[in-house]
């Protein structure tokens, strides 16, 4: 089952503009993570953010929570190419202490040089 | 740096076949996934594993099956692989404290 919904599908920006990225999701959450993947490639821990939390940084990465309207963005700031690539959230409900991430379907975002 | 390696990048299978995909952890992780990911449908989990010698089905499990015997390596298998298993398959180790590991993926075909 999905939990997490990423927004846009899909993103092109010029390189050196930020890019903005949403996450909604349906039940109670513990903490929401986000990944990046590089086409073909596995998947790369960025931020996580936990649920009494509100807003976290990681150098040009910023994510916002909002527990109220189970919500979340990720904002990469001065976009360079090598940001290139597809961008996931995922949630963490633990289910009787049994954690476990469920992703979203991602937003693809290409960087134009 | 920390690693967590498939044995496979890319594998081509018959149907009907036994599949055997290996994952391995360097972490002392006691939690470790394995995941498909299809296009338009994300990533989603087949089964997860909380110790050694323990297993949870996941959303998808059906048609596959999971070994832990050690605490490094989980092992997925498909018991009579179908060209629907056709897939990119990730394992990955974490927990809430760091996030998940994830290794680089095994792109599986079945003809």
């Amino acid at each position: 089952s999905q939990q997490g919904e990423e927004d846009p599908q899909a993103l092109s920006i010029q390189e050196g503009e930020n890019a903005t990225m949403n996450c909604s999701y349906k039940t109670s959450i513990n903490n929401l993570q986000w990944y990046r993947q590089n086409s073909g490639r596995g998947l790369v821990h960025l931020i996580l953010i936990r649920s009494n939390e509100r807003e976290k940084h990681s150098g040009r990465l910023r994510v916002t929570l909002d527990t109220s309207k189970k919500s979340s963005s990720l904002l990469i700031t001065a976009s360079r190419a090598a940001d290139t690539a597809s961008y996931f959230c995922a949630t963490d409900s633990t289910n009787f202490g049994n954690e476990k991430l469920t992703f979203g379907t991602g937003t693809r975002l290409t960087i134009i040089p | 740096d920390v690693k967590v390696t498939q044995s496979s990048r890319y594998l081509v299978k018959r149907t009907g076949e036994k599949v055997f995909l290996e994952c391995v952890q360097d972490m002392d992780h006691e939690n470790m996934f394995w995941y498909r990911q299809d296009p338009g449908l994300g990533l989603r989990l087949i089964y997860f594993s909380y110790d050694v010698k323990m297993k949870e089905k996941g959303d998808i499990p059906e048609g596959y099956s999971v070994s832990r015997e050690k605490k490094e390596r989980f092992s997925l298998i498909l018991e009579s692989a179908s060209t629907n298993q056709t897939s990119m398959y990730l394992c990955a180790a974490g927990g809430q404290l760091y996030g998940y590991t994830f290794g680089s993926g095994t792109r599986l075909t079945v003809v």
